[in-house]
């Protein structure tokens, strides 16, 4: 059984671009959400997807976009970086049905320059 | 509107003491609640979670925690700490509701001396 991957490990980017961040989900699984976790601090919850639409989101602008295929793997893009985005953004895929637990992937590590 | 708070950002124990993380929620709804451990550039993994059931749930790498609904509080305990066992801590809450978010706490960073 493979588990959460996620790319690219690391990313440095500088302000105003734009960046996409992929995560495949564990085997069985349907449903992905995205965290962003700011140095030192917890994750914040960006937004969940499932089956494709998304199933609810945090308070992130709308600069902070996603999708998710038909495979369940789902990119995280975010739009005009700013300094601010620097973060590690961590994928988790879950079953949908009757089960709470949710399995990270190791995260992407960006820098906003 | 749900969250979490964690008491004592740094916690330092020794090598064979009581390990004792401290989690208290807020939670309109019946909550679900879980402990998860990041090591050092790494993604978080599950130590145990609490959904329903007996309050007193056993995780891995002898971890447990013990759901209190009179006290909101979900503390994680380990008899003996080892050196592997230095790590960052997070308890999350969800709802049961339709997007099951978690909710994070700031972590508490648990240092093992020997």
């Amino acid at each position: 059984e493979t588990g959460v991957t996620q790319s690219p490990t690391h990313l440095i980017k500088t302000r105003g671009q734009q960046v996409t961040l992929r995560c495949s989900s564990q085997s069985g699984h349907n449903t992905v959400s995205w965290y962003q976790q700011a140095l030192g601090q917890g994750p914040q919850f960006i937004f969940q997807y499932y089956r494709e639409e998304e199933n609810g989101r945090g308070n992130f602008p709308p600069r902070f976009s996603g999708l998710q295929f038909p495979n369940y793997s789902s990119e995280l893009n975010v739009n005009a970086l700013e300094l601010d985005d620097s973060a590690l953004y961590l994928c988790a895929s879950s079953a949908r049905v009757g089960y709470n637990e949710q399995f990270f992937g190791p995260g992407t590590r960006l820098t906003v320059l | 509107a749900q969250s979490v708070t964690q008491l004592g950002s740094h916690v330092s124990v020794s090598e064979g003491a009581l390990v004792l993380l401290r989690c208290n929620y807020s939670s309109s709804v019946p909550p679900y609640l879980f402990w998860y451990v990041q090591y050092p550039n790494q993604g978080l993994q599950l130590l145990l979670k609490y959904t329903t059931g007996a309050t007193l749930v056993k995780g891995i790498n002898g971890f447990e925690a013990e759901f209190k609904k009179s006290e909101t509080s979900f503390h994680l305990t380990k008899p003996s700490a080892h050196m592997s066992d230095a790590a960052e801590y997070f308890c999350a809450v969800s709802n049961a509701g339709n997007n099951r978010k978690l909710i994070w706490g700031l972590g508490t960073s648990l240092a093992v001396n020997p």
